[in-house]
């Protein structure tokens, strides 16, 4: 999967907590996307990202999450006051510079919310 | 709206057999991307195939763009093949993002 971290691979929160799941993308890529899997369904894109912009949100739930990709480091996408259904994989993929090329994707983040 | 349909949903081999995996589309794509889930969650590239024909292994796609489908093939299939097949597409006109179907459930028994 061509180098995509993603950390951490598992998290579990209690309800009322915040997660933070960070991604760094192949070395060289300026473009992030992250993706959900909800239990036994596909994936659903939610944002994607260049460095310091936002450019499409349009999957991201009008509350409680965020996604940021700053100069330096990696892209973090923070969900606050979890609930039970944000329990999921969350996934994270780049690409290089010419926007429409092949993804790649990190091995996933998966929440459990308690 | 943009829609990715995959068939079959699920599929059930013995090992040794072949199979090939559908992937319709309704409109026209600047990206098409085959993938495998496997049995552990890891979400591994197969085929970058917006159109012609690729191999790899025991693997093989194609993709009609003209005909909006893509199909994916293989053979002599192994219970390492077990997993779940995603199709994923970029729509010209429609951001950078992917589309994914609902995926095809393969199930390879020894």
């Amino acid at each position: 999967n061509a180098g995509v971290m993603q950390n951490p691979r598992h998290l579990v929160r209690r309800r009322g907590q915040e997660a933070r799941l960070r991604c760094s993308p192949v070395k060289g890529h300026s473009h992030v996307y992250w993706y959900r899997q909800l239990p036994e369904e596909g994936l659903k894109f939610m944002v994607y990202l260049q460095k310091e912009n936002i450019i499409d949100e349009s999957g991201m739930p009008k509350e409680r999450f965020s996604a940021e990709f700053p100069k330096e480091g990696p892209s973090i996408l923070r969900i606050q006051q979890v609930v039970r259904g944000d329990s999921a994989a969350y996934f994270c993929a780049s690409s290089p510079i010419t926007n429409t090329g092949e993804l790649f994707f990190g091995e996933g983040s998966r929440l459990t919310v308690l | 709206g943009i829609q990715v349909e995959q068939s079959p949903p699920d599929l059930i081999l013995q090992e040794g057999a072949n199979s090939t995996l559908r992937c319709n589309f309704s409109d026209s794509v600047n990206n098409l991307q085959w993938f495998h889930q496997n049995p552990w969650g890891q979400l591994i590239n197969l085929f970058y195939i917006p159109s012609g024909t690729k191999q790899n292994g025991r693997l093989s796609a194609t993709t009609v763009a003209t005909e909006r489908y893509s199909l994916l093939y293989i053979s002599s299939s192994q219970t390492t093949d077990s997993g779940v097949y995603f199709c994923a597409v970029g729509f010209q006109g429609g951001s950078e993002k992917l589309v994914f179907g609902k995926g095809t459930k393969l199930t390879v028994n020894p």
